[in-house]
């Protein structure tokens, strides 16, 4: 079974230009979530999604970051503009309806580094 | 204060020791738990979730309080590969029709284990 894919693996992009990052959840999983760390700081939720609907974005940092999941298969997030502060790893991860948390698998995280 | 709070370390032990973490919680309503694993520059995975009665997995043994809201993680005959930090971890809100919750991480304690 293919884990939880995540593209790019890196990417580096300056201040105010737009990145998006895209998660590849496990086949059938209908719940995904984005979490994020940033430089010392401890592994941050942004947002789940059940299916194509967004459950809870209430870990989104603010109107810059704008989260797809269009036909409840793979999701995107963007940035834009990008700031300093945006830099860091953003984890995907998803599980199976019913199961939670107790059903979890991360993707590998995109490193994110904004100069 | 932060909602799930762990000593960062490092932690250096010999192979062989036994090694003991221990994280609070802040939420008295969280309801699961868990010790997660990251290796350097890896995305988390599950270590083993933590029930009220304690529970072990082989040389893992985990604990948890719900009246002091503690968490621990106690590791028996340390291996060089049990390096790694490892991230405390609870539910979040929970929603009445679907289970898939969102986790809060601690900031993780580094464990390094030496020949």
């Amino acid at each position: 079974e293919a884990g939880v894919t995540q593209f790019p693996s890196h990417s580096v992009i300056e201040k105010g230009q737009t990145v998006t990052l895209r998660c590849d959840p496990i086949s059938g999983h209908d719940n995904l979530y984005w979490y994020r760390r940033v430089m010392g700081k401890e592994i941050k939720f942004l947002l789940h999604f059940v299916k194509e609907s967004k459950q809870d974005e209430s870990g989104m940092p603010n109107n810059r970051f704008l989260a797809e999941r269009t036909g409840g298969t793979y999701s995107t997030l963007k940035v834009q503009p990008a700031e300093l502060e945006d830099s860091g790893v953003y984890f995907c991860a998803s599980s199976p309806l019913g199961q939670g948390f107790y059903g979890y698998t991360f993707g590998s995280g995109t490193r994110l580094t904004v100069v | 204060r932060k909602e799930v709070e762990q000593d960062p370390g490092p932690f250096n032990v010999p192979e062989g020791a036994t090694v003991a973490f221990n994280c609070t919680y802040s939420n008295s309503a969280s309801q699961s738990f868990f010790w997660y694993r990251q290796d350097c520059r890896k995305e988390p995975k599950l270590l083993m979730s933590v029930y009220s009665s304690g529970n072990e997995d082989g040389r893992f043994t985990a604990q948890l309080n719900r009246a002091s809201q503690y968490i621990s993680l106690l590791i028996r005959d340390s291996k060089l590969s049990d390096s790694a930090t490892y991230l405390c971890v609870v539910n979040g809100r929970t929603y009445r029709d679907n289970a898939g919750n969102m986790l809060t991480f601690g900031g993780g304690t580094r464990l390094m284990v030496k020949p």
